[in-house]
């Protein structure tokens, strides 16, 4: 079983570009979530979905856009991309919002410059 | 807004030596994941506390949860290479569908 397939592994993107960064599960879960790991940070959440068809923001959503379109993929877009956004993102899912463990992708790191 | 801090941010430790990482909340918790994290590699789920003052043990870790609620902790013993990584606990905060991580211990153990 795959699980959490995160693409791309690594990118580097020039300021003011466009991305999308791609999730896909194949546990049929209905909660997914993306998160952006900054050192000293920990792990902030940008955007989640709690079932297919519906999204919500996190802590730190601006600069960002998901959509949830069906079950298996979750796709977190930069519509234009700054600095600030260097980050490590990872994207993870849970059978359930709120009650039951998230799993987690192997990660996209992505350097804006 | 809600915080959930942990103590301390990085700690060295012998082989064999004791640790121990402290969770905070400045509200009270529903209930408190914990995970963590290779160098590297993304964050795996460990546990999950529910009820107040609850104690669950996984081999040499022992996980508490707070009697009010608002914090908990993860002893290791006799720490070992394989330890090594970041933990973290998380808060699932019931009702909103927002996750609340803490900002993580990351822990280092030297042969």
């Amino acid at each position: 079983t795959a699980g959490i397939t995160q693409a791309p592994t690594s990118q580097i993107l020039a300021a003011g570009r466009s991305m999308t960064l791609r999730c896909t599960q194949d546990m049929r879960h209905n909660a997914m979530y993306w998160y952006r790991q900054d050192l000293g940070l920990g792990l902030r959440l940008i955007h989640y979905s709690n079932t297919a068809g519906t999204t919500g923001k996190g802590e730190v959503p601006d600069g960002y856009s998901v959509s949830r379109a069906n079950t298996d993929d979750f796709p977190l877009t930069l519509a234009s991309a700054v600095p600030s956004q260097t980050s490590v993102y990872f994207c993870a899912s849970s059978v359930l919002a709120n009650h039951n463990e998230q799993f987690f992708g192997p990660g996209t790191r992505l350097t804006v410059l | 807004g809600q915080q959930v801090m942990q103590i301390p941010q990085y700690q060295h430790v012998q082989e064999g030596e004791d640790f121990t990482t402290y969770c905070n909340s400045s509200t009270t918790l529903s209930n408190i994941q914990w995970y963590k994290q290779r160098p590297g590699g993304h964050p795996v789920f460990l546990i999950q506390l529910v009820k107040s003052g609850e104690v669950k043990k996984q081999k040499r870790l022992t996980f508490q949860f707070g009697e009010a609620k608002k914090n908990s902790s993860l002893h290791i013993t006799a720490t070992q290479t394989t330890d090594v990584g970041t933990y973290f606990c998380a808060d699932p905060s019931s009702g909103t569908y927002k996750y609340i991580f803490g900002t993580g211990t990351r822990l280092k153990v030297l042969a």
